[in-house]
């Protein structure tokens, strides 16, 4: 079984602080994907990343993928109350196929007013 | 519209009994999925469909069958349900196995008394 771990698995911070979380493996994925999951409701995509050393970013969040593929980080700049929830990264697998996506446990974001 | 939904949202049923979970998605995507969310393990893969009647295992699969008689939809059975599969359920639907993100259901909440 693949694992994908995720850091820090709490997290509570003040409004307008910046704040990263990490996603690593010890295996190389193929894609790696970030989602946000808010009480009773189920994981919204925020991002795919695909390439090596790739940078994307989503207004205030920025994701990078690690140069080997096999880690992932999501950085917040001024976090608000609005970006509390779980975040969830999720990895394809090098030679995975329709076998779907491996999940993290996530990382549970609180943001105080 | 959603594009994805879950029926029903809440169940509360006796151990021993058969439950199905109803996945309806008006997106036309080929893969479709049912995942397990449980506090301390995260979202783990049930049972896959990469078309109409082609099933596949996930990690989880044991106590679980599933159904594809069409495309938009994609049904979970607990043959005989128990406390251990207390839960909650989310489907996913995916246009592609590979670097495309999963959209999600809301999530079906089952307890097993």
């Amino acid at each position: 079984t693949q694992l994908l771990e995720q850091s820090p698995q709490f997290l509570s911070i003040q409004e307008g602080e910046n704040l990263t979380v990490y996603c690593n493996s010890s295996s190389v994925f193929s894609s790696l994907q970030w989602y946000r999951q808010e009480p009773g409701e189920g994981p919204v995509l925020l991002v795919t990343v695909v390439t090596g050393g790739e940078v994307k970013k989503l207004k205030r969040l920025t994701f990078q993928f690690g140069d080997a593929r096999k880690d992932s980080s999501l950085h917040i700049t001024a976090a608000q109350p609005g970006d509390t929830g779980l975040y969830l990264c999720a990895g394809l697998y090098s030679g995975g196929g329709a076998d779907g996506l491996t999940f993290g446990k996530g990382t549970h974001l609180i943001i105080q007013p | 519209d959603a594009g994805i939904t879950q029926s029903p949202r809440h169940k509360v049923t006796e151990t021993g009994t058969p439950v199905t979970l109803r996945c309806h998605q008006t997106e036309n995507h080929r893969y479709m999925y049912w995942y397990r969310q449980d506090p301390g393990h995260g979202l783990r893969l049930i049972h896959y469909s990469y078309g109409v009647k082609d099933t596949d295992k996930g990690e989880v699969s044991d106590g679980y069958s599933v159904s594809r008689s069409k495309t938009e939809d994609f049904l979970l059975t607990l043959e005989s349900a128990t406390s251990s599969q207390t839960s909650v359920y989310f489907c996913a639907i995916s246009p592609s196995s590979v670097n495309y993100g999963y959209t999600f259901g809301s999530g079906t909440r089952l307890t097993v008394v």
